[in-house]
């Protein structure tokens, strides 16, 4: 079993949807936790940190849910250029490894 | 630009031959890391450096890999007798020696193709 779980998709949604995507990891010692973006062809970037408590960044939402050890990622309004790669990114108490996902993959389409 | 720089961007190369990449980590960080990621997967840790320190090293990672950060700067992978199986994006990030949540500033990577 991968220690970082995702539902690869692809996901196709039109523009205007909202999309969520959920990830779940398997170390319950695992500290920090994040979600990349990654573009075709390009390197991974940061799209935002996930807090215990939930956060958000615009049309972004964040959740984490430690009990159940799941994080997730909701995209309101999607955007034409919101198609991407989605990286569940998890990283361990008192260790350097930072532990990517597979990725879900998006399309959002006119 | 003083972003994460990786050379060379391309590398093909024929089975069994010698390989090494450079990483230029953001000039301020002290932690570096390598990746090597295939076509529909995530990134894949290879290794961390802290300062010139490796301090940890993936399980999966043959005697063939071999990384090095002598001077707490650049960063250097070396692959041995390259197999076919090698051929992935090999990916390098960097990051500030922050307290909790430490985001991740990655290379362009260097693809590399093994025939």
């Amino acid at each position: 079993r991968k220690e970082v779980e995702q539902d690869p998709g692809p996901f196709n949604v039109p523009e205007g949807a909202t999309v969520a995507f959920n990830c779940t990891y398997s170390n319950s010692a695992s500290q920090s936790f994040f979600w990349y973006r990654q573009d075709c062809r390009k390197e991974p970037k940061l799209l935002m940190s996930v807090y215990s408590s939930g956060n958000e960044d615009g049309r972004f939402t964040a959740q984490l849910n430690r009990a159940s050890q799941y994080i997730s990622l909701l995209i309101r309004d999607s955007k034409l250029s919101d198609s991407a790669t989605y990286l569940c990114v998890v990283k361990r108490a008192g260790g350097f490894k930072t532990i990517f996902g597979a990725g879900t993959r998006l399309f959002v389409k006119a | 630009d003083t972003g994460v720089s990786q050379n060379p961007r391309h590398k093909i190369t024929k089975r069994g031959q010698n390989v090494t990449f450079r990483c230029d980590p953001i000039s301020e960080h002290n932690r570096l890391y390598w990746y090597r990621q295939t076509l529909g997967q995530g990134p894949e840790f290879l290794t961390y450096f802290q300062n010139e320190a490796q301090l940890e090293k993936s399980r999966l990672l043959s005697d063939r890999f071999s990384a090095e950060r002598p001077k707490g700067s650049f960063s250097t992978l070396e692959i041995q007798r390259t197999e076919q199986g090698d051929s992935a994006m090999y990916l390098c990030a960097s990051s500030p020696k922050e307290r909790v949540n430490e985001k991740l500033f990655f290379g362009s990577g260097t693809q590399l193709s093994v025939l």
